[in-house]
């Protein structure tokens, strides 16, 4: 158990561009969840999958946003256009269940110039 | 009305003193509850969960939850410096939603 990781750590771009992050959950962890935080905030919630289905996204999340679990296993979340509001922290976490508690990778910050 | 909401911080205890820590939420077919811990920079960390209502005691933390109420509450026992952080509640009903969190200062 390896934990969960997530890739870049930081990534920095200019407003417009196109950006992808990874997360790599547990192994055998059905659930991947992915949250956005922002200084003194708690986790917003964007989406989550069970497996390789997305159960739910965000209301508040627009199109410009994606994400994807193929087989499975990795995740990749996907921001298009970037603005300046999209620099936050980006949070991946995955569970055993749909009970079971949330483990957290370190986080991608982007920040978006 | 936010689907979870903690009461507002900071909040200030003196070494070795109870902190404690407030959360509702509002939906009521929520079924697990969570607190995590949040040092500045980091990640969040797992430090309770419960599902029952009543009182989960692990080491210095107790956890409550009054389901009838939609409340759930976290006790810090002989508080410590290296306590200090943001505590936030996370609630379950499907997707897992926090609060605001609550930032905690343990003065020595």
């Amino acid at each position: 158990d390896t934990g969960v990781s997530q890739n870049p750590r930081h990534k920095i771009t200019k407003r417009g561009q196109n950006v992808t992050f990874r997360c790599d959950p547990i192994s055998e962890h059905n659930r991947l969840y992915w949250y956005r935080q922002t200084l003194g905030q708690g986790p917003e919630f964007l989406t989550y999958f069970q497996n390789e289905a997305q159960l739910e996204k965000s209301r508040l999340l627009s199109d410009r946003f994606s994400a994807e679990r193929p087989k499975g296993s990795f995740s990749t979340l996907e921001i298009q256009r970037t603005e300046q509001g999209d620099s936050a922290m980006y949070l991946c976490a995955s569970s055993q269940n749909s009970d079971s508690p949330l483990h957290f990778g370190n986080g991608t910050r982007l920040t978006v110039t | 009305q936010k689907e979870v909401e903690q009461n507002s911080g900071p909040l200030s205890v003196p070494e070795g003193a109870i902190a404690s820590l407030n959360c509702t939420y509002s939906d009521r077919g929520s079924q697990s509850f969570f607190w995590y811990r949040q040092y500045s920079g980091k990640s969040p960390e797992l430090i309770m969960f419960i599902y029952s209502n009543g009182d989960k005691e692990d080491g210095r933390f107790t956890a409550q939850l009054n389901k009838a109420s939609q409340y759930v509450s976290l006790l810090i026992r002989d508080s410590q410096p290296s306590d200090s952080a943001t505590y936030l509640c996370a609630v379950q009903g499907g997707k897992l939603i926090f609060g605001q969190g609550t930032e905690l200062s343990v003065k020595p």
